[in-house]
């Protein structure tokens, strides 16, 4: 158990929805991280979030968004969604800034049909 | 970007073997970690190590930073082992992860 909870563990829902993935991080974890596993691209950096504030972007769409709450839990909003987003989408989480350690929660498993 | 290749791609072993995996980078990195992603899906932190070595039973793992490259050995497989191991690495001032594709271990009994 890393100790990074994610709420739900699996998820279906039809094309056009909206959906909100939650992550707790490691108590005393300042930085979340979003992270993306699908079929075709493999394990791919969203967004990081760091004591409140949006630190980096990576492969994120614009129907993507994320924010990180006063007590360091995280949610991931997916909306209009397509067949396309079905995927597994883990949470990290590491102390600081800078290095450290990325410790990984048990993933939300998404299915759009 | 950094490039991250991990080989072989797939491996099938008998049980009680003995594997390398390697990870080759292409960029001084400040991070690199070993995952293994178990059947349910779920990523397995199994060495933070950005340079030298590290032992863990019957796991360790080496990583040459000036090199650019990091090994994985898994010594005595048991079926348990089975699964999909990644790396992945991070840069200085960019804490997001990079990963490689994977090597694929199938561990036979």
């Amino acid at each position: 158990d890393s100790g990074v909870t994610q709420t739900p563990k699996h998820l279906i829902t039809a094309t056009g929805q909206r959906v909100t993935l939650r992550c707790s991080p490691r108590s005393g974890d300042l930085s979340v991280y979003w992270y993306q596993q699908s079929l075709d691209q493999g394990l791919q950096f969203l967004i990081q979030y760091y004591n409140g504030e949006e630190r980096a972007k990576g492969n994120i769409l614009e129907r993507f968004s994320a924010q990180q709450f006063p007590d360091l839990h995280s949610e991931l909003n997916l909306s209009s969604l397509e067949l396309g987003d079905s995927a597994l989408y883990f949470c990290a989480s590491s102390v600081d800034i800078g290095s450290g350690e990325q410790y990984f929660g048990p993933g939300t498993r998404l299915t759009v049909t | 970007g950094i490039q991250v290749e991990q080989s072989p791609p797939d491996l099938i072993l008998q049980e009680g073997a003995n594997s390398t995996l390697r990870c080759n980078f292409s960029d001084s990195v400040n991070n690199l970690q070993w995952f293994h992603q178990n059947p349910w899906g779920q990523l397995i932190n199994l060495f933070y190590i950005p340079s030298g070595t590290k032992q863990n039973g019957r796991l360790s793992a080496t990583t040459v930073a000036t090199e650019r490259y990091s090994l994985l050995y898994i010594s005595s497989s048991q079926t348990t082992d089975s699964g999909v191991y990644f790396c992945a690495v991070g840069l200085f001032g960019n804490e997001k992860l990079t990963f490689g594709t994977g090597t694929r271990l199938t561990i036979i009994p």
